[in-house]
């Protein structure tokens, strides 16, 4: 299977620090699209961002950034000033023609 | 602006009880999902709706069947409930099914089978 893996389970920082969730994914297609969801405790998933695999431009979203190297099959997302709000659960997805494979998640523990 | 809505959000069920989990979307959506959230297992596909009259079984079909009600509802039934199947269960939605395509997640079901 062609996984996705979130190797970080749990992260807890400070509030206004930098944290950085890592994502790391598996594919043998040319063409595939790469997705961030946030999963807050009140538990919908909402989602933050996509990337296709031509696109390696990293992006950024005012406290948000995202970094993608095909080099490494790497795309990992950072929160700079971390807030309490930014407290959920992250799930990293790659799709390729079709289905989604969603990583494990990270759970993000920012603390006041 | 309702987006995906499930219901019920929590259910207890006894083994061997039959239930059905409801999914409706109101944004004119081709494609729908059912997904099981499971502790260290992130979201697996259990079935998907790529279109209206049509599904396919996903990576864990097992013990599920679902309905394609019409454009709009997408339910999942448990004819014969297990503890294994205690879990989170989401539905979702997107525009085609195309893996370019953000899904839109209801708020999910919380399932307790004892």
């Amino acid at each position: 299977a062609q996984k996705v893996t979130q190797a970080q389970t749990e992260i807890s920082v400070v509030e206004k620090e930098d944290v950085t969730l890592d994502c790391v994914y598996e594919t043998r297609d040319t063409t595939y699209y790469l997705f961030w969801y946030k999963q807050p405790p009140s538990g919908e998933l909402v989602f933050l961002i996509r990337r296709n695999s031509f696109d390696e431009q990293n992006e950024i979203s005012g406290r948000y950034s995202w970094n993608f190297q095909k080099s490494t099959s790497s795309f990992n997302f950072t929160i700079t000033a971390s807030q309490v709000v930014d407290s959920a659960v992250y799930f990293c997805a790659r799709a390729g023609t079709y289905k989604y494979i969603f990583g494990t998640g990270t759970r993000l523990k920012v603390l006041a | 602006n309702a987006g995906v809505t499930q219901t019920p959000k929590f259910q207890v069920l006894k083994t061997g009880q039959s239930m059905t989990l409801q999914c409706a979307q109101d944004m004119n959506h081709n494609s729908m999902y059912w997904y099981r959230q499971d502790p260290g297992m992130g979201l697996r596909l259990i079935y998907y709706s790529a279109s209206e009259g049509t599904t396919d079984k996903g990576e864990v079909p097992n013990g599920y069947n679902v309905s394609r009600l019409n454009k709009r509802e997408f339910s999942l039934r448990l004819e014969s409930a297990a503890p294994s199947q205690t879990s989170v269960y989401f539905c979702a939605s997107s525009v085609e099914f195309q893996g370019n395509q953000p899904q839109h997640f209801g708020d999910g079901t919380r399932l307790s089978i004892l």
